[in-house]
């Protein structure tokens, strides 16, 4: 089991409403990642981090943000959420300094808007 | 565009049967050939992978076939289980920033 955590687990909010979805690891991984999932679906990249300070957008575009301020942690937010904005939020990392391609998953978030 | 190309979208086998998936490529820089397995309410996880220079790895009752000239790699579970039912993600990766992409996905019921 993989030591990568994300809270909360489920969040039902309210259009306009700022969140913060949180993911920690503790695997000391340098590289960071958030997907978005429709259920059953395929997995979307919306953001990774090489490290400290670094980040990056992934290959689908999302109104949300993302900081990485300590290398464990890697909060995702959305300054105004609208119902377009309700799936599932998967946070992931890997050993990229090592040069192993495995990334390791935690256990989502899955946002409704209403 | 998509990269990878996964089919079926569900497969329902019997207890004991094999589960074929398949996934279809055409960037020939993909250098990283993994499947991911996940299970409703969990993140994927790895099941197993290959790289371009080895034909086929089994680990257990999993196994990945690579065929680099037709840019196709497929998962096999032999005597699958219902255990085994779950969601199955084929995945590519190439160059410096080593980024997974992933699959549609396919939904696997093994029926007890």
């Amino acid at each position: 089991e993989a030591d990568i955590y994300q809270t909360p687990r489920y969040l039902v909010i309210g259009t306009g409403k700022k969140i913060t979805l949180e993911c920690s690891q503790t695997m000391g991984h340098d590289k960071m990642y958030w997907y978005q999932q429709d259920p059953g679906m395929e997995l979307h990249l919306i953001h990774y981090s090489y490290g400290v300070n670094s980040t990056e957008k992934g290959d689908l575009s999302s109104e949300s943000t993302v900081s990485r301020i300590r290398t464990e942690h890697f909060p995702l937010t959305l300054e105004s959420a609208r119902p377009s904005h309700t799936s599932q939020y998967l946070c992931a990392s890997s050993d990229f300094s090592r040069g192993t391609d495995t990334q390791y998953f935690g256990p989502g978030t899955r946002l409704t808007v209403l | 565009q998509q990269q990878v190309k996964q089919s079926p979208q569900s497969l329902i086998v019997q207890k004991g049967g094999i589960s074929i998936i398949n996934c279809a490529y055409e960037n020939t820089a993909f250098d990283y050939f993994p499947w991911y397995q996940q299970f409703p309410g969990k993140g994927p996880a790895l099941l197993i992978a290959i790289r371009p220079d080895v034909s086929e790895k089994k680990e257990g009752r999993f196994t990945i076939s690579f065929n680099k000239s037709a840019k196709q790699f497929s998962l096999h579970i032999m005597d699958s289980q219902p255990g085994d039912s779950a969601t199955y993600f084929c995945a590519v990766s190439s160059g410096s920033a080593r980024q997974l992409t992933f699959g549609s996905g396919t939904q696997l019921t093994v029926l007890p």
